[in-house]
């Protein structure tokens, strides 16, 4: 158990539609990042919060947008769901940028 | 931009024998080098890490690592691979901006 916890753990919705994923750090874990696994596109860098701020960006849609709130805890919202964003999306979470980062269940996700 | 190699797809070896995972990467600087288990179904665990010093890594699970500047790799070894080890592997490097690059991973399976 790293520590770092995924709501919810499956999640299934339909074409168009919008989903909220949650994850929480560590604790004391200031910074957190989102990743997307597919089966053709591998483990891919979302987007990187330290303490509130959004401080890099991977291959993020425009449709997918995340934040970190004051108690550090972070949502990944997907938009305007396709097929194709069907994956497994991972939350990880360390101390500081640049350290060790442990890692979430992860949600997987189908859009039908 | 970073990126990272893992030559190997698949590798299939019995228990009790040696293994040895390739991971290549590609980054100007020093980077900071990973390598991470998933079991099926599961998030990623953290194996070993280099950050700097002492070349040859020691991890969990009785893995080791070494970093090997001159031909920009960093393979993972274990000497005795026992059925609990079969997973996908994966490195990764951390590089501009704490930015983790993930290699394809390379699916271990191990033969009684």
């Amino acid at each position: 158990d790293s520590g770092v916890t995924q709501t919810p753990k499956h999640l299934i919705t339909a074409t168009g539609q919008r989903v909220t994923l949650r994850c929480s750090p560590r604790s004391g874990d200031l910074s957190v990042y989102w990743y997307q696994q597919s089966l053709d596109q591998g483990l891919q860098f979302l987007i990187q919060y330290y303490n509130g701020e959004e401080r890099a960006k991977g291959n993020i849609l425009e449709r997918f947008s995340a934040q970190q709130f004051p108690d550090l805890h972070s949502e990944l919202n997907l938009s305007s769901l396709e097929l194709g964003d069907s994956a497994l999306y991972f939350c990880a979470s360390s101390v500081d940028p640049g350290e060790t980062q442990y890692f979430g269940p992860g949600t997987r996700l189908l859009v039908l | 931009a970073q990126s990272v190699t893992q030559p190997d797809i698949h590798i299939t070896v019995s228990e009790g024998a040696s293994l040895e995972l390739r991971c290549n990467y590609s980054y100007g600087a020093t980077p900071y080098l990973f390598w991470y288990v998933q079991s099926p179904g599961q998030g990623l665990q953290l194996l070993l890490k280099y950050f700097s010093g002492d070349t040859l890594v020691q991890g969990i699970k009785g893995f080791e690592a070494e970093f090997k500047r001159s031909q920009s790799s960093f393979n993972l070894r274990k000497p005795s691979v026992h059925w609990s080890d079969a997973a996908e592997y994966f490195c990764a490097v951390e590089g501009d901006g704490q930015n983790f690059v993930f290699g394809p991973g390379t699916r271990l399976s191990v033969l009684p």
